[in-house]
Formats: structure tokens, sequence, C-alpha cells
């Protein structure tokens, strides 16, 4: 069974950083391009960024929103995929989703962690 | 402002059939066979109902389904039950820097 586990949510500062990670099991992680979707309250959905295999030389892609603020990696040791967001902003409060595709859609979702940026 | 336009709401009684557009340009929707469906019960995790503007997931409805048209796509849901009641986001691939976009989302309503 394919599972996805987001931690490291919580309350944080405007221009602070918060590091989030998304654990994964049940299906070949290394081979996997590891994406990350957010949603404000109340709001749609927003894709943030992915992260690709080795096979494509762990190559990353952002959203223009958080582009050079948040930075994705992977640990395929640990089937570990991270999201660090730095200087952020109450724009940025939202529920954050570890996702993967099947095909050209979003099958697999964790159940999400909550970031609040206020002061 | 979302990339892909889809009606703010759509409502139907239960055996109707109805479509939400979700409409983009040729950088993604029309570019691309890489259209996606969610659909999202209040406090869930939003659920791929169709992926590739066509293919369904295992275990998901053949009430459900995709097509495009140009720049244009859409979900038919037939046969409307209480339990569709939800919100409904279409995603596409983009040529843009972007990556990939969504739709702003449509409440869709089972009077």
């Amino acid at each position: 069974e394919v599972q996805l586990v987001e931690s490291g949510g919580g309350l944080v500062q405007p221009g602070g950083s918060l590091k989030l990670s998304c654990a994964a099991s049940g299906f070949s992680f290394s081979g996997s391009a590891m994406h990350w979707v957010r949603q404000a309250s109340g709001k749609g959905l927003e894709w943030v960024g992915l992260i690709r295999s080795k096979t494509n030389n762990y190559a990353t892609t952002y959203a223009a929103s958080v582009k050079g603020r948040f930075t994705i990696s992977r640990d395929d040791s640990k089937n570990t995929a991270c999201l660090q967001m730095n200087s952020l902003k109450t724009d940025d409060t939202a529920v954050y989703f570890c996702a993967r595709t099947l095909g050209g859609g979003f099958y697999y979702w964790g159940q999400g962690t909550l970031v609040t940026v206020s002061s | 402002q979302s990339a892909l336009t889809q009606p703010a709401s759509v409502s139907g009684s239960p055996g109707q059939s109805i479509t939400i557009s979700c409409t983009g340009t040729s950088s993604d929707v029309g570019g691309y066979n890489y259209v996606a469906w969610y659909q999202q019960h209040p406090g869930k995790t939003p659920k791929l109902m169709i992926y590739d503007v066509t293919k369904r997931p295992s275990g998901v409805s053949n009430r459900f389904s995709g097509s495009n048209s140009g720049n244009t796509a859409s979900l038919t849901i037939s046969g409307l039950q209480a339990e569709d009641e939800a919100d409904y986001y279409c995603s596409s691939c983009t040529s843009s820097s972007t990556y990939w976009v969504f739709g702003g989302g449509t409440k869709l309503t089972v009077l």
C-alpha cells in the first residue's frame, strides 16, 4: 500500500523558515518524481514544485510564487522528500501535501501538514 | 487568479448529468494530454478521478468521464448521486515556467 506522510508543519513568523518532510512507503521511491502541492484554507490547489529521480539528475522545478525561497530535496536511502521554506510570507499559509503522479495526475497524496505564517 | 478557468459552481438533480469545464490555453490544456480532474470533499484530501484527459484510475466509477476540445477540457458526471457533491479541480501540465497548473475549483451541488 502506498503511503505518504508529511510532517514538520507549524506556526512561523513572517520571514522565518520551516522544513517539511514527506516519508514514503509502498512503492519505488527512488524511481519516482515527488511533488508538493498546497491549499490555503477555503481556497484552491496550488502546485508548489517537484524533484525528479536520480535518473533525471534530481532536477527541480518550482512555481513562480515560491522560486528562490523554497527548495525541494530528497534522500532515497530514507525514502523521504523535503521542502525547505525560507523567507516565508503570510500568503504561504496553507496545508502542504506531498504527492506522486499517475500519468498526468496526482494519484497519491499525503494527509497534509499545516503551515501557518503569522506574527 | 488561477491559470485554468472553471465555473465557480454547478448544480444538478439526482440522476441527471452535469459537465464542468476547464479552460486554459494552447500552452497547457490545448497542448498536452495531461489534463486531470480531482474530487475533494470538505476536510478531505483530493481524489484523482480522471487523468490523461480520459483515463479513470482503478476504483473510480464509470459515471465520471473526461474529454478535451481545443483549449477546454470537460468533466462529465452522469447519474448524479448525493455523494458526488464536492469541490472539483482540474489540472494540466504547462509549457510555462509554472510547469503544472490547477483550476480554481468548481463546487458541485446535488439538489
